[in-house]
């Protein structure tokens, strides 16, 4: 247990759907964070969030919304997914900035079909 | 361009030691970090490297070179449960983000 909790654990959705992923920290960070993780590959990080305010979206298609409604919650909206976003997608939370390390959810297998 | 670099897989014997590397080419450096993670959970923090040399913790030591790009995980006196995989992430000094490797697969045998 990390103190981060992501649901669903798992979740398989239609390309014409629309989902959810939920992310909650009470670990007091103020930094939380949404990562792609495909197999054999590095972690792609999507969206950062520090104080509740978006800082950084690395060109992530727009058929991904994050939403972080306060320090400690994190929402990922889904529509419209394609086969390829098949993937792990975790979610992690830090201290912004310094040198601490980030504490990673277990993540959510999604399946696009 | 940001690139790190690790061993796909790596195979050893229990209670051997193995050693991980991890080369990076980053335009920044403030750290550099080894995590775990096992099948299907969440990567978990094993070590933090800034500046060069040994870091020690019980079984696990990572060691840094800051001017040759170069980092690796030693783990000793393997265990059946150190099966997994071991990821080497950079932290860029100019955003704080962390850039990842793709993860090395540690597969022990008996």
């Amino acid at each position: 247990e990390t103190g981060v909790t992501q649901t669903p654990r798992h979740l398989v959705m239609g390309m014409t759907n629309k989902k959810s992923l939920k992310c909650e920290q009470h670990l007091g960070h103020n930094a939380m964070y949404w990562y792609k993780q495909s197999a054999k590959k590095p972690l792609e990080l999507m969206f950062v969030y520090s104080l509740e305010e978006r800082v950084e979206n690395n060109s992530v298609p727009s058929r991904f919304s994050p939403e972080c409604p306060n320090s400690s919650h994190l929402f990922l909206h889904l529509h419209t997914l394609q086969p390829e976003d098949s993937a792990l997608y975790l979610c992690a939370s830090s201290p912004f900035g310094g040198d601490t390390e980030a504490f990673f959810g277990q993540g959510t297998r999604l399946t696009v079909v | 361009g940001q690139n790190i670099d690790q061993p796909t897989e790596m195979t050893a014997t229990e209670g051997a030691i193995v050693q991980i590397n991890c080369t990076y080419q980053t335009s920044g450096f403030n750290g550099l970090f080894w995590y775990q993670q096992h099948a299907g959970e969440a990567p978990t923090f094993l070590s933090y490297n800034v500046l060069d040399g040994l870091e020690e913790k019980g079984r696990f030591s990572s060691f840094l070179s800051r001017s040759k790009g170069y980092s690796y995980l030693l783990l000793k006196e393997l265990q059946m449960k150190d099966s997994a995989s071991y990821l080497c992430a950079v932290r860029d000094d100019s955003n704080y983000q962390l850039i990842w490797g793709a993860g090395t697969k540690l597969i022990i045998k008996p």
